[in-house]
């Protein structure tokens, strides 16, 4: 069965950087782009970007652009975002979630979560 | 502000219907499809609707899409306790070139 599983939760200094992965099995792991997503407490879903593991080409939200890093490993089905300078506004829970194309189309499996908390 | 504007609360009793609502601020979402999520506190989103109008395999029935123009709207008919959560739509926004969301909407079933 399909499944995205992602790594655990974190505690980061402001100032810090944090990688998440996200280990894809189940699927072809190049048949599906990697989007991520976060959610910040009590608020709604904020796109980041997405990695195409066949190529390993990225596309990131604007916002995003400079501080976040998105990476894989094929050999072992692994997706990884890296987002750095943490401020205490980037605690959030970050998912992992695949769709077919580069474009969010629908997003059928997501990952569980990791709760990244930046805190002095 | 989002991008895509949902009212943040909806609500109605038991084996009632209710409608959701999901409105672009601009035609940038083109002809994108729209998708839907289902949200239960502490868990992560589920796809109850894709390409504006399709259903996985294992949502029911009574969860139905349509998109007109820059609008889209998420239905539920038979309504049950057990749909209590929050629904986001999703689309492409061609200009930004990202993935955007609605800012979400809370369902009550009385």
């Amino acid at each position: 069965q399909v499944q995205l599983v992602q790594s655990g939760a974190e505690v980061k200094k402001p100032g810090a950087s944090v990688k998440v992965s996200c280990k894809a099995s189940g699927y072809t792991f190049s048949g599906y782009y990697i989007h991520w997503v976060r959610q910040a407490p009590g608020q709604g879903l904020e796109w980041m970007g997405w990695i195409n593991p066949k190529s390993g080409g990225t596309r990131y939200a604007q916002k995003f652009q400079g501080w976040v890093t998105m990476t894989r490993d094929t050999s072992i089905s692994t997706a990884y975002m890296e987002l750095n300078n943490l401020k205490s506004d980037d605690t959030a829970v970050y998912y992992c979630a695949r769709d077919p194309y580069d474009i969010l189309t629908g997003y059928d499996y997501w990952g569980q979560g990791t709760l990244v908390t930046v805190s002095s | 502000q989002s991008v895509l504007t949902q009212p943040p609360s909806v609500s109605a009793a038991p084996g009632q219907k209710v409608t959701i609502s999901c409105s672009a601020s601009s035609s940038e979402i083109g002809n994108n499809y729209v998708s839907w999520y289902q949200q239960f506190p502490g868990t992560a989103p589920k796809l109850i609707i894709y390409d504006n109008n399709k259903r996985p395999s294992g949502i029911p029935d009574r969860f139905s899409g349509s998109k007109s123009g820059t609008s889209a709207t998420l239905g539920i008919t038979g309504l049950q306790t057990g749909d209590e959560a929050v629904y986001y739509c999703a689309t492409w926004h061609n200009g930004l070139n990202t993935g955007v969301f609605g800012g979400g909407t809370k369902l009550t079933v009385l």
